[in-house]
């Protein structure tokens, strides 16, 4: 068990919809990343928030946004979703902003199909 | 921007026996770490062994162990007697020390243990 917790585990949505996705970093840790997994794409990574500021963004759609609340949790949210946006999204988390041992902690994902 | 190539989409042996998967990346940066995580059915992300580029010393956790050759750009990973849990996608992944801190992952490599 990494410590890092993400819900749903499993979503199932249409196309157009919105969904938001969720994620608790361990304990203590003040960065949280943001990563897609499909098939075609492999592992991209979409953003990274640190004590609740923007810290980095990657390959990011506009239709996507996310934040990082004062609890150090953050959201993912998914708009006018397409066919496309299927995939597995992974959250991750380190200790500071600059992971001086590199190390990012996954959660187990969270399955998105959109239909 | 940085790349991670992993040449062999799926490699197949035989329990006990040793198995590498090759990985070379891409990049005009001189501090960094390389990582192999390892995503067995469950879908979680498992580090599996980091190197920081400026040691020389290949690293080594257990039956797993990397051959770092910096020069080349080559950063495989060694399986010693392979188990039956080692089953899983491998992913070599990279992260450079300067300006955003995120994981660079390669495609990946399917790696099936027999019994």
């Amino acid at each position: 068990d990494s410590g890092v917790t993400q819900t749903p585990k499993h979503l199932i949505t249409a196309t157009g919809q919105r969904v938001t996705l969720r994620c608790s970093p361990r304990s203590g840790d003040l960065s949280v990343y943001w990563y897609q997994q499909s098939l075609d794409q492999g592992l991209q990574f979409l953003i990274q928030y640190y004590n609740g500021e923007e810290r980095a963004k990657g390959n990011i759609l506009e239709r996507f946004s996310a934040q990082q609340f004062p609890d150090l949790h953050s959201e993912l949210n998914l708009s006018s979703l397409e066919l496309g946006d299927s995939a597995l999204y992974f959250c991750a988390s380190s200790v500071g902003g600059s992971p001086n041992t590199g190390e990012l902690f996954f959660g187990e994902g969270s399955r998105l199909t959109v239909l | 921007a940085q790349t991670v190539t992993q040449s062999q989409p799926e490699m197949s042996v035989q329990e006990a026996e040793t198995v590498t998967l090759s990985c070379t990346y891409d990049t005009s940066e001189n501090n960094y770490y390389l990582f192999w995580y390892k995503q067995p059915p469950s879908r979680q992300m498992i580090l599996v062994i980091r190197q920081e580029a400026y040691k020389q010393q290949n690293a080594t956790e257990n039956r797993f162990s990397v051959n770092f050759q910096k020069a080349a750009k080559s950063f495989s990973l060694k399986i010693s007697d392979s188990q039956l849990g080692d089953t899983a996608m491998y992913f070599c992944a990279f992260m450079n020390l300067q300006g955003a801190q995120k994981l660079v992952f390669g495609q990946g490599t399917r790696l099936t243990i027999n019994p």
